[in-house]
């Protein structure tokens, strides 16, 4: 099993310019989630899905927009691409939270993005 | 989502116990406990969970405090492999929504002197 998978691995846009990130998983999972990565931060949520066809916004989701067609499948969107948006993406899945709450969620390798 | 607090970096040597705190005074009840590590340019893992009792698996240990106000992960042998940053994260069980969000701090940069 591959595990999470993240295209491309490494991207340099233009202000302006749009994109799309690309998570694949091979898991079965329910869950997806990005999440973005600041130098010497802490990863912080940009959007979520809790299965196919649904997305729900994250703690800074302004900028991105995700869709989530099919079930292994969830791609994170750059309309116009601005400096603020420079930082490493993170793609994770898991199975839906137990009865306590609980899901592990594992992560992809990372896309590092720069733009210019 | 309640707050943690971690100290920003630790030091080990290699083979030694290594104690990571985590405080969070502001815990309700259903919030659980996880810890997650970040290996140099890698994604997260998860490492253990809980949310009264110690708990124990094959990566570390958890030892929760009585009051639950705070929490320490224990790293029996450091190895130069157990080189990361460590996220100490609660997380409510979020009623029915049970969407599985984590929200990560800066975590503790542990570093494993040989």
């Amino acid at each position: 099993n591959a595990g999470v998978t993240q295209t491309p691995k490494f991207r340099v846009l233009k202000t302006g310019q749009s994109m799309t990130l690309l998570c694949a998983q091979d898991m079965n999972h329910e869950y997806m989630y990005w999440y973005r990565q600041d130098p010497g931060m802490g990863l912080r949520l940009i959007h979520y899905s809790v299965g196919e066809g649904t997305t729900a916004k994250g703690e800074v989701p302004d900028g991105y927009n995700v869709s989530r067609l099919k079930k292994q499948n969830f791609l994170l969107g750059l309309e116009s691409a601005a400096p603020s948006q420079t930082s490493v993406y993170f793609c994770a899945s898991s199975f839906p939270t137990d009865r306590g709450g609980f899901n592990e969620q594992f992560f992809g390798p990372g896309t590092r993005l720069t733009v210019l | 989502d309640a707050k943690t607090t971690q100290p920003n970096s630790m030091e080990s040597n290699e083979e030694e116990p290594v104690h990571l705190p985590c405080n969070h005074s502001t815990i309700s009840g259903t919030d659980y406990i996880h810890w997650y590590r970040q290996l140099p340019s890698q994604g997260p893992e998860y490492v253990i969970h809980g949310l009264t009792s110690n708990v124990n698996n094959r990566m570390a240990s958890l030892a929760i405090a009585e009051d639950r106000k705070s929490s320490t992960l224990i790293l029996h042998r450091a190895t130069l492999r157990d080189a990361a940053v460590y996220y100490c994260i609660l997380r409510d069980i979020e009623g029915r929504a049970n969407t599985g969000k984590l929200i990560f701090g800066q975590g503790t940069t542990l570093q494993v002197k040989p």
